[in-house]
């Protein structure tokens, strides 16, 4: 079965930085675009970045370009979210999710970690 | 890029059938998209991938109660026998090369 628990999440200032990571089983890593997809309080889903199967290349969200960095270590099966600069309107839970093809949707999601930017 | 577009919110009574559209944008007609559930407080959950010529194919352990179907640029998912634990938020979502794209989401309640 496959499972996708992200971690990292929390508490910043404004200005400040986190990683988010993502921990994968069940399925063949390596061999999938990996996505994070954020839900402000109270909003619809919303993507924020995918990265190719084997890391050679990502995209990322016009809000969140620039500031955010999106890896993988197919060897440790775990997928990252850097975040710099971190905004209020980042606040946010972000979701990790497996992307069933290369493109194509969404087929799994993690649980979701939450974080908060506040002063 | 593609845009995706759905009504607010929709309700059916328990037991009954309530149909959800999501319309892609112009020029993106022919675009595949999926459906996935989200039930309050919790992650969102894959549904079914729609073409379309109408063809569907579910995820894991997605009950019968669930259909889609496609008529230019709708985009149809069809909740039959309308269960108290399919109230959730329902959000289509497409995608290109360069982006994922989601609609805006249905919140359905069962009265």
């Amino acid at each position: 079965e496959v499972y996708l628990v992200e971690s990292g999440g929390g508490l910043v200032q404004p200005g400040g930085s986190l990683r988010l990571s993502c921990a994968a089983s069940g399925f063949t890593f390596s061999s999938y675009w990996m996505a994070w997809v954020r839900q402000a309080p109270g909003k619809g889903l919303v993507w924020v970045s995918h990265i190719y199967s084997d890391g050679s290349d990502s995209s990322y969200a016009d809000s969140v370009k620039g500031r955010f960095t999106i890896s993988r270590d197919n060897a440790k099966n775990t997928l990252y979210m850097q975040m710099n600069s971190l905004r209020a309107e980042d606040t946010a839970v972000y979701y990790c999710a497996r992307i069933a093809d290369t493109p194509a949707e969404i087929d799994f999601w993690g649980q979701g970690t939450l974080v908060t930017v506040s002063s | 890029q593609p845009l995706l577009t759905q009504s607010s919110s929709s309700s059916a009574s328990l037991g009954s059938s309530v149909r959800l559209t999501c319309t892609l944008s112009s020029g993106h007609s022919a675009y595949t998209i999926a459906w996935h559930q989200q039930q309050p407080g919790k992650a969102p959950r894959y549904l079914m991938r729609l073409e379309v010529s109408g063809d569907f194919n579910k995820g894991t352990r997605i009950p019968d109660r669930f259909s889609g179907s496609s008529s230019g640029a709708d985009r149809y998912l069809t909740i039959s026998n309308l269960q108290s634990e399919d109230e959730a938020d329902y959000y289509c979502e497409t995608w290109d090369s360069d982006t994922q794209v989601f609609g805006t989401g249905t919140k359905v309640t069962v009265l």
